[in-house]
């Protein structure tokens, strides 16, 4: 499968707790963003990386969350002090560069459950 | 501030019973309006791209159209596995943005 992946599918934790997760993008694909979606809602942008550089962060992006792409393939999104809010769909998507071809693929998703 | 609006919020078809779903935006310079299937528990998985009004793609029982202010996804006789929730997401002229900004989506049931 060449798809978008994504790790773990499901994570339960305790309030206070720091997450990680980890995005594998589509091989070709230098772009990479992180999107959050909670019941009922569509996607929300979080940020976005070209390569290794973080280039876009979403208001939505408060101090305890950080986000990294460290050689250019994949990513981890990181929630310090994980508070019920968080409680959401945290998912992950790849696109080519610029070119006729905007598409953006999605992963799985982490399915988030903060108690 | 860019706005997606989608309606209706659920639908429910017999199998067969054609319809429509519409996406109408409100943004300041749209670079491609696209379409997403979404099943529980999934991610979106990429349907159609859309770049200027007049514009139609096409694929099995799925038809999307688009105008300067909104889009129709367009479904003919479907089937009950095309139940699932419909996204659609402009992607907009602002500086370095490269961010989809979705709707809150359409979730359609087809009955057997």
């Amino acid at each position: 499968d060449t798809g978008v992946s994504q790790d773990p599918r499901h994570k339960i934790t305790k309030r206070g707790q720091n997450v990680t997760f980890r995005c594998d993008p589509i091989s070709e694909h230098n772009r990479l963003y992180w999107y959050r979606q909670t019941l009922g809602q569509g996607p929300e942008f979080l940020t976005y990386f070209q390569n290794e550089a973080q280039l876009e962060k979403s208001r939505l992006l408060s101090d305890r969350f950080s986000a990294e792409r460290p050689k250019g393939s994949f990513s981890t999104l990181e929630i310090q002090r994980t508070e019920q809010g968080d409680s959401a769909m945290y998912l992950c998507a790849s696109s080519w560069p610029d070119s006729s071809y905007n598409e953006q693929f999605f992963g799985p998703g982490t399915r988030l459950t903060v108690l | 501030e860019d706005q997606v609006t989608q309606s209706p919020e659920a639908l429910r078809l017999q199998e067969g019973e054609s319809s429509s779903l519409n996406c109408s935006y409100t943004v300041s310079g749209l670079r491609g309006l696209f379409w997403y299937r979404q099943d529980p528990g999934k991610g979106p998985e990429f349907l159609f791209t859309l770049y200027s009004a007049g514009e139609e793609k096409e694929k099995e029982r799925l038809k999307a159209t688009l105008t300067k202010k909104e889009s129709f996804l367009h479904i003919t006789a479907p089937k009950p596995e095309d139940s699932a929730t419909y996204l659609c997401a402009v992607r907009v002229l602002s500086g370095s943005a490269r961010q989809l900004t979705f709707g809150s989506g359409t979730q359609l049931t087809v009955l057997p």
